[in-house]
């Protein structure tokens, strides 16, 4: 497999439920996002990881928790979400260093929250 | 700081006519530019970019975009519209920042609407 894979595509999870997205990349990248793409708004960047240390995080509230056991793997863990953060998530990656080559992105995750 | 700004949250065209998507950028350091596209239900795909060099850029399915620094803009054209094309397009801003980090700015996003 090849490019930046998310799973699940789809989730679907009540306000008091636990779970967590998996982002993937396989590109030999060092440094990995997530963001949160809603309905009518820009893009928001959550979280950045270069080489496995975040070093961004954009007031995102805790009930979003991201993980980054390797450069080729990021978590991001849901707890006690609220129905307005029912989005599109999206996980990108890139060489750190060459960020002008631009991003590459996963396909996302759709999240509704019930 | 930078920000992107993207004219018309759609755009209409038909099948053949030219695409103009518009994008205006400020940044306070020289800007590496970027188009990105997204079908529905898939993630964005880099479209073209522009680093340093020859302004005018071409990119993938026919698109190319001009950087013109005296207007702060990088518009997104194509000759001939397809409806393969039909999707959102977001333009993108990044700058090194203090600290090191390139760090880019979405605009909202262009809907291209194709008619047959």
């Amino acid at each position: 497999e090849t490019g930046v894979t998310q799973t699940p595509r789809h989730l679907v999870m009540g306000m008091t439920n636990k779970k967590s997205l998996k982002c993937e990349q396989h590109l030999g990248h060092n440094a990995m996002y997530w963001y949160k793409q809603s309905a009518k708004k820009p893009l928001e960047l959550m979280f950045v990881y270069n080489f496995k240390e975040q070093t961004e995080n954009n007031s995102v509230p805790s009930r979003f928790s991201p993980e980054c056991p390797n450069s080729s793997h990021l978590f991001l863990h849901l707890h006690t979400l609220q129905p307005e953060d029912s989005a599109l998530y999206l996980c990108a990656s890139s060489q750190a260093s060459q960020t002008n080559y631009g991003y590459t992105f996963g396909s996302g995750t759709r999240l509704t929250v019930v | 700081a930078q920000s992107v700004t993207q004219l018309g949250s759609h755009v209409s065209v038909s099948e053949g006519a030219l695409v103009l998507l518009r994008c205006n950028y400020s940044s306070s350091v020289p800007p590496y530019l970027f188009w990105y596209v997204q079908y529905p239900n898939q993630g964005l795909q880099l479209l073209l970019k522009y680093t340093t060099g020859a302004t005018l850029v071409k990119g993938i399915n026919g698109f190319e975009a001009e950087f013109k620094k005296s207007e702060t803009s990088f518009h997104l054209t194509k000759p001939s519209a397809h409806m393969s094309d039909a999707a959102e397009y977001f333009c993108a801003v990044s700058a090194i920042v203090p600290g090191g980090s390139y760090i880019p700015t979405f605009g909202r996003g262009t809907s291209l609407i194709v008619h047959p």
